[in-house]
């Protein structure tokens, strides 16, 4: 069965340093999204990205936060200079919907990327 | 405005008894709602869905949930509770408001009792 793949596992970066997330989507998916998961608190919608633009992005997702799908397959979240606050589990999802964007495309997420900033 | 309250943060089953985690959502639009679970150290799997059609879904595991638009809920319930079902459970909203719009609930994390 396809499945949505993340790397690293577990990243620990010291502050201001950059990092990069890389997600490998479902192959024939359109749609690529990054969430966030701060140690016990709900999971928060950051971006999602179709066409090679981003789509949407939430309040979160500011000028240190950027995507790219650099190859066709990857999908990855920059964090330019990482704060301690950015510490968190980031999860990559991916949707289908050739005929167009549509709240009913479910979503596969990944299982996470668990960024610690020292 | 959308929002999906989870109104339990924990719940606690003995194995072979019934689950029943409770959601409750709010959206100015037709909303898709979707229950995930979340293993340790797994990404989300999705459960079930709604997405207009049965109000009854049924979804992996024996689980199912139903869309009650009078009282905005969606819980989600399963008759016998197994060892394996032990995990974090997610409520989440998705609609068009001024672009797609997905909402998470706070989670449940669902103990079963041997």
């Amino acid at each position: 069965e396809p499945e949505v793949t993340q790397t690293p596992s577990h990243q620990v970066t010291q502050m201001g340093q950059e990092v990069i997330l890389r997600c490998v989507p479902i192959s024939n998916h359109l749609y690529f999204y990054w969430y966030r998961q701060i140690l016990g608190q709900k999971v928060e919608f950051l971006v999602s990205f179709y066409n090679n633009e981003i789509s949407e992005k939430s309040e979160i997702f500011d000028d240190q936060f950027s995507v790219e799908r650099p190859d066709g397959s990857n999908f990855t979240l920059k964090i330019r200079s990482t704060k301690l606050e950015d510490s968190a589990m980031y999860f990559c999802a991916s949707s289908g919907g050739a005929g167009g964007p549509s709240s009913y495309n479910e979503q596969f997420f990944g299982p996470g990327t668990r960024l610690t900033v020292l | 405005a959308q929002s999906v309250t989870q109104l339990d943060s924990h719940v606690s089953v003995s194995e072979g008894t019934p689950v029943l985690l409770r959601c409750n959502y709010s959206s100015s639009y037709s909303p898709s709602l979707f229950w995930y679970v979340q293993h340790p150290n797994k990404g989300l799997q999705l459960l079930l869905k709604y997405t207009s059609a049965a109000t009854l879904v049924k979804g992996i595991n024996g689980f199912e949930a139903e869309f009650k638009k009078s009282e905005t809920s969606f819980h989600l319930t399963k008759p016998s509770a197994h060892m394996s079902d032990a995990a974090e459970y997610f409520c989440v909203v998705r609609a068009l408001t001024g672009g797609f719009k997905t909402i998470f609930g706070a989670g449940t994390r669902l103990f079963v009792k041997a």
